[in-house]
């Protein structure tokens, strides 16, 4: 079974300070996603990465970035935390149209 | 884009059967219809995908007609631990860009 790993489940930061998310996939995947999910709104999706150091915006990216050094890791990077990104946040791998989601990281930026 | 629209929400029984519909009224002739089930604090399980007709897993099954306008995700005999938020996904096999998510029905399973 395709393993999605995020690593923290639950996060607590500071307005201002800069906050990494990691994700592993242990499939081989190429194409690798990250979205953020808030009540009502469903799944937005912020980046997606089809290679290693490739990646794409997604429909909001504002505020964030990410790196993809191995074909493994995706990492979502907030640059300067802001209480509007309090959100859920979602990483998932792709196998055709089948994504494989983690658990997912909560983040509470105070 | 096709643009998904779903129920916010839906109550049933144990035991019942539940079809939950999506529409898709633009959707492109590329793309595909998956359905996945998320449960608090988890991320999205897919559950099944079809492009035309109907599909059948050990789960559910998708009935998606001719024109490909909607599509119906159909539990059979629900219990407790179904419910759940269900989305439908339309996207392009080979196109990262044009996954477009429904924004889920909360479905609640009643004793």
């Amino acid at each position: 079974d395709v393993k999605v790993t995020q690593s923290s489940r639950y996060l607590v930061k500071r307005t201002g300070e800069k906050v990494f998310l990691e994700c592993v996939q242990d499939m081989d995947h190429e194409n690798m996603f990250w979205y953020r999910q808030d009540p009502g709104l469903g799944l937005r999706l912020i980046y997606f990465s089809y290679d290693v150091k490739m990646k794409e915006k997604g429909d909001i990216p504002e505020g964030y970035s990410v790196s993809r050094e191995k074909k493994e890791r995706f990492s979502l990077i907030l640059e300067s935390a802001s209480t509007n990104q309090t959100s859920m946040y979602l990483c998932a791998s792709r196998q055709t149209l089948k994504l494989f989601f983690g658990s997912g990281t909560q983040l509470s930026v105070l | 884009l096709a643009k998904t629209t779903q129920p916010i929400s839906m109550d049933s029984y144990e035991g019942q059967e539940v079809n939950i519909t999506c529409s898709h009224n633009n959707i492109a002739t590329n793309d595909y219809i998956t359905w996945y089930q998320q449960f608090p604090s988890q991320g999205p399980r897919f559950i099944i995908q079809g492009y035309k007709t109907k599909v059948t897993n050990e789960v559910a099954s998708l009935f998606i007609p001719a024109d490909r306008k909607s599509s119906t995700l159909s539990l059979p005999r629900v219990s407790l631990s179904d419910t759940a938020v269900y989305y439908c996904l339309v996207g392009d096999m080979d196109s990262n860009y044009q996954l477009i998510w429904g924004a889920g029905t909360k479905l609640i399973i009643k004793p």
